[in-house]
């Protein structure tokens, strides 16, 4: 059973525009969670990670965070051709020793 | 940053052949994993290990061998090489299960 569903599957947004990305997991334990983010040809790289419930910024990229609905969303204002990538999100829990990934949505940021 | 280093970096193999993939790091981490990535898809996790001379079976196991002699290095090991074997397999490490991974280049595997 998946631990992780990602939507939209791909996603296409005018350069400039607002990108945004959800994530929900199937498993209430599920208490960390990341967004990883992989260009063409690349290995993942880690964008953020949330811990706890709100907003987190980090200049043009914000998560939210809902524990409650088990939601996190990414939020990339103002995207760039740059932003073209497959964006990850990752769920980990205390007792476990791995992190669990969702199949990934495919950004497309159009010049 | 963290540095995770993958060889080869690409490799033809022959169906029934011996493949082993190679995965070395720098950042003093206990833990290491390796994925399986098909064109487009998502990361599936084969084996992981948090200490050396131990590896865990992942998620898709079958067919995959994991050594970890070392803290530094991890291999992966296809006994006999077969066509669904095809896809690129990245190396990552952490310092425990629910780090930060940091991940190497990968390695786009062939079999033909």
């Amino acid at each position: 059973q998946q631990k992780v569903q990602q939507s939209p599957e791909s996603l296409s947004v005018p350069e400039g525009g607002m990108a945004s990305l959800n994530c929900t997991s199937s498993d209430r334990n599920f208490q960390y969670f990341w967004w990883y983010r992989q260009h063409s040809g690349e290995g993942p790289k880690a964008l953020m990670s949330i811990f706890s419930d709100g907003d987190k910024k980090e200049g043009r990229f914000t998560a939210h965070l809902n524990k409650a609905s088990l939601h996190v969303s990414l939020h990339i204002r103002d995207s760039q051709p740059s932003d073209s990538a497959l964006y990850f999100c990752a769920v980990s829990e205390n007792s476990n020793n791995r992190i669990f990934f969702g199949d990934g949505t495919q950004l497309v940021v159009k010049p | 940053e963290a540095a995770v280093t993958q060889s080869p970096r690409s490799k033809v193999a022959v169906t029934g052949g011996k493949v082993t993939l190679s995965c070395h790091q720098t950042n003093n981490h206990d833990y290491m994993y390796w994925y399986r990535q098909d064109t487009g898809h998502g990361l599936r996790l084969i084996h992981y290990s948090y200490v050396a001379d131990s590896t865990e079976k992942g998620d898709i196991p079958d067919g995959y061998k994991a050594s970890r002699p070392s803290q530094e290095n991890f291999s992966l090991i296809l006994e006999l090489a077969s066509l669904s074997q095809t896809a690129v397999y990245f190396c990552a490490s952490s310092g425990t299960g629910k780090d930060t991974q940091y991940f190497g280049p990968g390695t786009r595997l062939l079999v033909l």
